[in-house]
């Protein structure tokens, strides 16, 4: 069974763009968060989708945002860079909200100059 | 504001030594607190998991000790081994909600 695959594994952005990362829950898996991971600030939960609507959001600005099809399958957008969105930015799948373990992908490590 | 706080920074510990880990909370809602273990270049796997109601939970190696009333656990790994050498984090999230809070993690070194 596949494990969540998360793309691109590396990217590098200049201040004020904007990115798109992408995540496939393992499958059968419906619920999908998106964690980021700093030096600095550890990990934070960002958000967390199921059934295409968003369940929770964390405490990031507006500029972070993400959006889940109707395959389970999510996308988080990052919009006007700043240096400090530099993190590795970590999926999470599973079963249902609340319910069993999450198993995280390798992550999107972004790099802002 | 922290609300999971983890320690030790970064443990060193012998081959077949225990290695332990504390963690302590302040929200009394939190009512899963899992740990996860990260090695480098990949993300977070879940180790072990406790629940509130009962105080301890052992799995192969892995132990978290849970004691409510001082908002506290810890992770307790026996006869650690030079592959146990990671990155450990502890969580904590209330009700069905998978918004975990992690601590600030623990990076293990286990000498050969």
């Amino acid at each position: 069974k596949a494990g969540v695959t998360q793309t691109p594994r590396y990217l590098i952005k200049t201040r004020g763009q904007q990115v798109t990362l992408s995540c496939s829950p393992i499958s059968g898996h419906r619920s999908v968060s998106w964690y980021q991971q700093t030096p600095g600030q550890g990990l934070q939960f960002l958000f967390e989708y199921f059934s295409e609507t968003q369940r929770n959001k964390g405490n990031f600005p507006g500029r972070f945002s993400g959006r889940q099809f109707s395959n389970s399958r999510s996308e988080m957008n990052v919009s006007t860079l700043e240096l400090g969105d530099s993190a590795l930015y970590l999926c999470a799948s599973s079963l249902d909200p609340g319910a069993g373990e999450l198993f995280f992908g390798e992550g999107s490590r972004l790099t802002v100059l | 504001q922290q609300q999971v706080k983890q320690s030790p920074q970064s443990l060193i510990v012998q081959k077949g030594g225990i290695s332990i880990i504390n963690c302590a909370y302040e929200n009394t809602a939190f009512d899963y607190f899992p740990w996860y273990q990260q090695f480098p270049g990949k993300g977070p796997a879940l180790l072990i998991a406790i629940r509130p109601d009962v105080s301890e939970k052992k799995e192969g190696r892995f132990t978290i000790s849970f004691n409510k009333s001082a908002k506290q656990f810890s992770l307790h790994i026996m006869d650690s081994q030079p592959g146990d050498s990671a990155t450990y984090f502890c969580a904590a999230s209330k009700g069905s909600a998978r918004q975990l809070t992690f601590g600030s993690g623990t990076q293990l070194t286990v000498l050969p």
